[in-house]
């Protein structure tokens, strides 16, 4: 079964960093796109990144950029987000999508900026 | 940033009635590969978003023959044929053909 297992999710304070990761199964990541998209609550859906298959591009919301940084180690079929000085307006779920049709989503991971 | 406009923002359709949803563009979506990505997602309350029918009109794996997609370059649509209580929640288009991903609003699909 082809599925994506966010982790590392948590309550930090405003300034801090957390680090994200995505498990792939029964598929291997070498040969997809993979995204973050996140959810405020109540919100809609705001893109945060993508990676192109080989980690050599990415881009980033304006949101984000300068903070957070995306990577992937297909060896361990895992993609990445590197959250630095987080902010109030980070609180989201982050989802682990693939593919650019945004085929294939993981369940979240629920990060909290409060102080 | 391309915005991606959703008709309307709400729904109440009555159960076994079709129902149909806009979404316009602000740009074309027709990507420099030549094709155009846009995707609509469903959420029903408490999931994850999943995707029904992705690059306009193609249905993704296991999603059910009454969600259909179409239109072109700027205008598109997403029509339930028969809307059933398991399609309440929210509906969202999207598109990955430039940068930065840009969704929809989201339409709220409910039950009269």
């Amino acid at each position: 079964e082809v599925q994506l297992v966010e982790s590392g999710g948590g309550l930090v304070q405003p300034g801090e960093s957390l680090r994200l990761s995505c498990a792939a199964s029964g598929f291997t990541i070498s040969s997809h796109w993979l995204y973050w998209v996140r959810q405020a609550p109540g919100k809609g859906l705001e893109w945060v990144s993508r990676i192109n298959s080989d980690g050599s591009s990415t881009w980033y919301a304006d949101s984000v950029k300068g903070r957070f940084t995306i990577s992937r180690d297909n060896a361990k079929n895992t993609l990445y987000l590197q959250m630095n000085s987080l902010r109030a307006e980070d609180t989201a779920v982050y989802y682990c999508v693939r593919d650019s049709s945004l085929l294939v989503w993981g369940k979240g991971t629920t990060v909290t900026v409060s102080s | 940033d391309i915005v991606m406009t959703q008709t309307p923002l709400s729904s109440p359709v009555t159960l076994g009635q079709p129902a149909s949803i806009s979404c316009r563009s602000s740009q074309s979506l027709v990507n420099s590969d030549g094709n155009t990505y846009l995707s609509w997602l469903q959420q029903r309350p408490g999931q994850p978003p999943r995707v029904l029918i992705y690059q306009i009109s193609n249905r993704f794996s296991g999603v059910p023959d009454r969600f259909s997609g179409s239109g072109a370059g700027t205008d598109f649509t997403l029509k339930i044929s028969r809307v059933e209580a398991e399609d309440v929640g929210v509906y969202y288009c999207t598109q990955t053909s430039q940068s930065p991903v840009t969704f929809g609003q989201g339409t709220r699909l409910e039950i009269k």
